[in-house]
């Protein structure tokens, strides 16, 4: 059981390059989340999605887009990387019951923009 | 909006003290309380968690307990480690659904030998 995994690990992109965060979870989980994290700072939520074909908006959304095609993977594009969107990025998934709502994150993907 | 409010790092214990880590709360509703913990180089993992008032969790030593009247989730330990080393977060879930969840900044605890 891999739990959630995320690729790649680190990326330096140049301004206006593009490219996709990879997030897969093997739990059968409805919730996907990413978030991203800046140097002392909390997480702040990007995106989200409930289930398969369903996404929305978080926090932090502007410069990115996501897709939920199947329950295991939920991608991150950054379609014009700005150095603003270097970063730590993580992918998160939970599935809503009452008892088990805690969130499992992958390892996370640190992105440099030059 | 929801909020958490944790105190700022970074703390510096020398082994075997005893911790507290302040965390207070904005929410409406009933929200779960969380602390995540984060080693060097990983992801969050979930340390313990309470979902109502005055549910108290634990886990590995660490206790927190649900203080509505104060709006807390204050963390302790009675005894740390070297190996307690990390960014400690405090959150909550929000009440209204969709489990999205409103992380603190995150509180680095250095233990030294």
């Amino acid at each position: 059981n891999a739990g959630v995994t995320q690729t790649p690990k680190f990326r330096i992109l140049k301004i206006g390059q593009s490219m996709t965060l990879q997030c897969t979870q093997d739990m059968n989980h409805n919730y996907m989340y990413w978030y991203r994290q800046d140097p002392g700072m909390g997480l702040k939520l990007i995106y989200y999605s409930v289930g398969a074909g369903i996404t929305d908006k978080g926090e932090v959304p502007n410069g990115y887009n996501v897709s939920r095609s199947t329950t295991e993977d939920f991608p991150l594009r950054l379609e014009l990387a700005a150095p603003s969107q270097t970063s730590v990025y993580f992918c998160a998934s939970t599935n809503l019951t009452p008892l088990t709502d805690t969130q499992y994150f992958g390892p996370g993907t640190r992105l440099t923009v030059l | 909006g929801n909020s958490v409010t944790q105190m700022e790092g970074p703390v510096t214990l020398s082994e075997e003290a005893f911790l507290t880590i302040n965390c207070t709360y904005t929410a409406t509703g009933y929200p779960s309380l969380f602390w995540y913990v984060q080693y060097p180089g990983e992801g969050l993992q979930l340390l313990l968690k309470a979902t109502k008032a005055d549910d108290k969790g634990s886990n590995k030593g660490f206790e927190a307990t649900y203080r509505k009247e104060t709006t807390s989730f204050h963390l302790e330990k009675g005894s740390v480690q070297v190996s307690d080393s990390a960014v400690y977060f405090c959150a909550l879930s929000d009440p209204g659904g969709y489990q999205k969840v409103t992380f603190g900044t995150g509180t680095k605890l250095q233990v030294i030998p």
